[in-house]
């Protein structure tokens, strides 16, 4: 079965410091996708990113960057230079490769910027 | 495009009584999801359909529950009998199916219907 943890329930951190959200995944498939979501305050989850099985490079969207590390079933998410608007449950997410691709979400981890 | 959009943003109800909840997904997807989240945790898989068909079921869906999208647009999820426990945020989310090759779509989430039961 699929099983996503994200072992942060809540970081708290002064405006500009750099935060780091963990992700740990267990999966039986060899083909799978990982995703990280945002909720925000307004409640709809918005898509940050998608990253497949095969394709363990890092990358860097501005201040967000993902670290993914199939050695150690991770896929970590850090936010440089944080912002107040960067307040939000942030949800890493698994999903089978074919058929329904139903997403497995963590608990999730509710981010505080303080400013 | 509007997005995903869901209705009634609240709903409160006496426990025993039936709710229902719309989805209206972004026009051109094809796959459409319902999924259920509880307070501080992530959202579970409910349900999923591809045009008009339900293809997968979760077994957090009871009988109480059902959904349809008759005509490959819209989407219903009807709750009879509502419990204390079926109070959360009903979320759907849709998507486009890609080619087999290119692999897993993303998903368009709303902003939830929220459900609490008296």
């Amino acid at each position: 079965a699929q099983k996503v943890t994200q072992a942060q329930t809540e970081i708290s951190v002064v405006e500009k410091e750099d935060v780091t959200l963990d992700c740990v995944y267990e999966t039986r498939d060899t083909t799978y996708y990982l995703f990280w979501y945002k909720q925000p305050p307004s409640g709809e989850l918005v898509f940050l990113i998608r990253r497949n099985s095969f394709d363990e490079q890092n990358e860097i969207s501005g201040r967000y960057s993902w670290n993914f590390q199939k050695s150690t079933s991770s896929f970590n998410f850090t936010i440089t230079a944080s912002q107040v608007v960067d307040s939000a449950v942030y949800f890493c997410a698994l999903s089978e490769a074919w058929g329904a691709q139903k997403l497995v979400f963590g608990q999730g981890t509710r981010l505080t910027i303080n400013p | 495009d509007t997005g995903v959009s869901q209705d009634p943003r609240h709903k409160i109800t006496k426990r025993g009584q039936n709710v229902t909840f719309r989805c209206d997904p972004i026009s051109e997807h094809n796959r459409l999801y319902w999924y259920r989240q509880t307070l501080g945790q992530g959202p579970e898989f409910l349900t999923y359909f591809q045009n008009e068909a339900q293809l997968e079921k979760s077994r957090l869906l009871s009988d109480r529950f059902s959904a349809e999208r008759p005509k490959g647009s819209f989407s219903t999820l009807e709750i009879q009998r509502t419990e204390q426990g079926d109070s959360a945020m009903y979320l759907c989310a849709s998507s486009s199916k890609r080619g087999a090759i290119s692999g897993a779509n993303v998903l368009t989430f709303g902003a939830g219907s929220r459900l609490t039961v008296l």
